[in-house]
C-alpha cells in the first residue's frame, strides 16, 4: 500500500518560516493536498493540487511538489498556526494521508 | 453554505455493528464524492471509503470488507456501517466531500464536525 511520511514535529519561531515535508514514492507524479487540524476541531484544507489555496486561506501558506516530496511552507508563522498538519494524495485505489506533523510556534 | 453533520450512537459493543449517518445541507449529494474518514484518539487520519450519487463505492482494503457505505439522495444523506467492531475501531468519524477520484480533484474541501464512537462493553 502507498505510504506518505511526515516528520512528527516541527518547531518554528514566531514570524519565521516553517517547512513541512511529505515523502512518498513518485509523489511528484500525483497531486498533494494539505490539511490543518487544531485540537478538538475538524481538518481544514489549506492547499490542494500541490500549490493552490482555497478561498479564505492566508497567503502565508504555500505548497510545492516534486520528485518524491511535497512541501508545505508557512511564511511569517503566527501563533494561530500552531496545529497538526496532514498531507494527502490519491494513489488510484485509496486516498492516503500522511502521518501528520505537529507544528509548535516558539 | 455547504455543511455536513455526522450522527449516530456514541457507544457500540464489541462484535456489533457501528452505524453513522452524514446529513448534508447546502448542496445536493447527487454531485461529488462523499467519504468517511476516521481518526483514533491521538492518532492520524484514515480514509475508510466513499460513495457516489449512483451508489457506486470505493473502500479502503484495510477494513477487510467490514465497511458498507450507502447513499440516500432523497434525504440528502449518506451512511457508514462497520461490522464486527473491536476496540481498534474507537475513533472520531468524519464525513467529508470529495471532488473526484482522478488524482487532480482528489481532495476534501468540506468536513463534518466529527462524531466520537467508542467501542466498549
Amino acid at each position: 500500500s502507498y505510504e506518505l511520511t511526515q516528520p512528527p514535529s516541527v518547531s518554528v519561531s514566531l514570524g519565521q518560516t516553517a517547512s513541512i515535508t511529505c515523502s512518498g514514492d513518485k509523489l511528484g507524479d500525483k497531486y498533494a493536498a494539505w490539511y490543518q487540524q487544531k485540537p478538538g476541531q475538524s481538518p481544514v484544507m489549506i492547499i490542494y493540487q500541490d500549490a493552490k489555496r482555497p478561498s479564505g486561506i492566508p497567503e502565508r501558506f504555500s505548497g510545492s511538489n516534486s520528485g518524491n516530496t511535497a512541501t508545505l511552507t508557512i511564511s511569517g508563522t503566527q501563533a494561530v498556526d500552531e496545529a497538526d498538519y496532514y498531507c494527502q494524495a490519491w494513489d488510484s485505489i485509496t486516498y492516503v494521508f500522511g502521518s501528520g506533523t505537529r507544528v509548535t510556534v516558539l | 453554505q455547504v455543511q455536513l453533520r455526522e450522527s449516530g450512537p456514541g457507544l457500540v459493543k464489541p462484535s456489533e455493528t457501528l452505524s453513522l449517518t452524514c446529513t448534508v445541507s447546502g448542496v445536493s449529494v447527487s454531485h461529488y464524492y462523499w467519504s468517511w474518514i476516521r481518526q483514533p484518539p491521538g492518532k492520524g487520519l484514515e480514509w475508510l471509503g466513499l460513495v457516489y450519487y449512483s451508489g457506486a463505492t470505493k473502500h479502503n482494503p484495510s477494513l477487510m470488507s467490514r465497511a458498507t457505505i450507502s447513499i440516500d439522495t432523497s434525504s440528502n444523506q449518506f451512511s457508514l456501517e462497520i461490522a464486527s467492531v473491536t476496540a481498534a475501531d474507537t475513533a472520531v468519524y468524519y464525513c467529508a466531500r470529495g471532488l473526484g477520484t482522478d488524482g487532480y480533484n482528489s481532495h476534501f474541501d468540506f468536513w463534518g464536525q466529527g462524531a466520537l464512537v467508542t467501542v466498549s462493553s
